[in-house]
């Protein structure tokens, strides 16, 4: 079965520090990959999509980067952390295809301070 | 561009109550539909979800309906338990890769 592993689940990070949040997808080859992040009390905001290995989809310009070295593996980054960068961070994955629903990691909690 | 609306919360019931949390949508084409559910300090989990208009998903007794005429895709129990306590989120996508998210409707049941 397919699992999806996304770490750290929680960060304290000052300003101005680098970021580097990782997930890792098993039992499955080629899948989309997704960070979203969530606000407090706010809903999920698509950040960075990624459709193969090297291809990153940005959606909202902001002071956060994402890679794909490898398959099944994707990265969220930042040079300098700002404190609106606080929030939750979460990784997902669907399969090739119309039709099939995402699934989700179990989150970061990332508290800029 | 696609979009998802959903009611804002918080909703309080009382346990044994129906539920209704309302969700419609705008896209191009013909988007699947989900509705998600989030516990406290974890990821989202699928509850149902609906590929095609007049198709009725169902789980743990929350059902919803594709109802491509209105562009809804309303979340129903007939009767919700203290368990059911958490934020809902309706999603759909439509063949870009991407899933869009309404901003989520935190549901609290009393005992």
């Amino acid at each position: 079965s397919q699992t999806i592993h996304q770490w750290p689940a929680t960060l304290v990070q000052p300003v101005g520090s680098p970021l580097s949040l990782e997930c890792t997808v098993e039992g499955t080859s080629n899948p989309n990959l997704y960070w979203y992040r969530q606000a407090a009390g706010r809903g999920l905001q698509l950040l960075f999509y990624s459709v193969g290995i090297g291809q990153i989809s940005s959606e909202v310009p902001q002071n956060l980067s994402a890679s794909r070295p490898q398959d099944r593996q994707f990265i969220l980054s930042s040079k300098k952390l700002l404190l609106s960068d606080s929030g939750f961070y979460l990784c997902a994955w669907s399969p090739r295809g119309a039709d099939t629903e995402a699934f989700f990691g179990q989150g970061t909690r990332l508290t800029v301070v | 561009g696609d979009s998802v609306t959903q009611m804002e919360g918080p909703v309080t019931l009382s346990e044994e109550a129906f539920l209704t949390i309302n969700c419609t949508y705008t896209a191009t084409g013909y988007p699947s539909l989900f509705w998600y559910v989030q516990y406290p300090g974890e990821g989202l989990q699928l509850l149902l979800k609906a590929t095609k208009a007049d198709d009725k998903g169902s789980n743990k007794g929350f059902e919803a309906t594709y109802r491509k005429e209105t562009t809804s895709f309303h979340l129903e129990k007939g009767s919700v338990q203290v368990s059911d306590s958490a934020v809902y989120f309706c999603a759909l996508s439509s063949g870009t890769y991407k899933y869009i998210f309404g901003t989520g409707t935190r549901l609290k049941v009393l005992a």
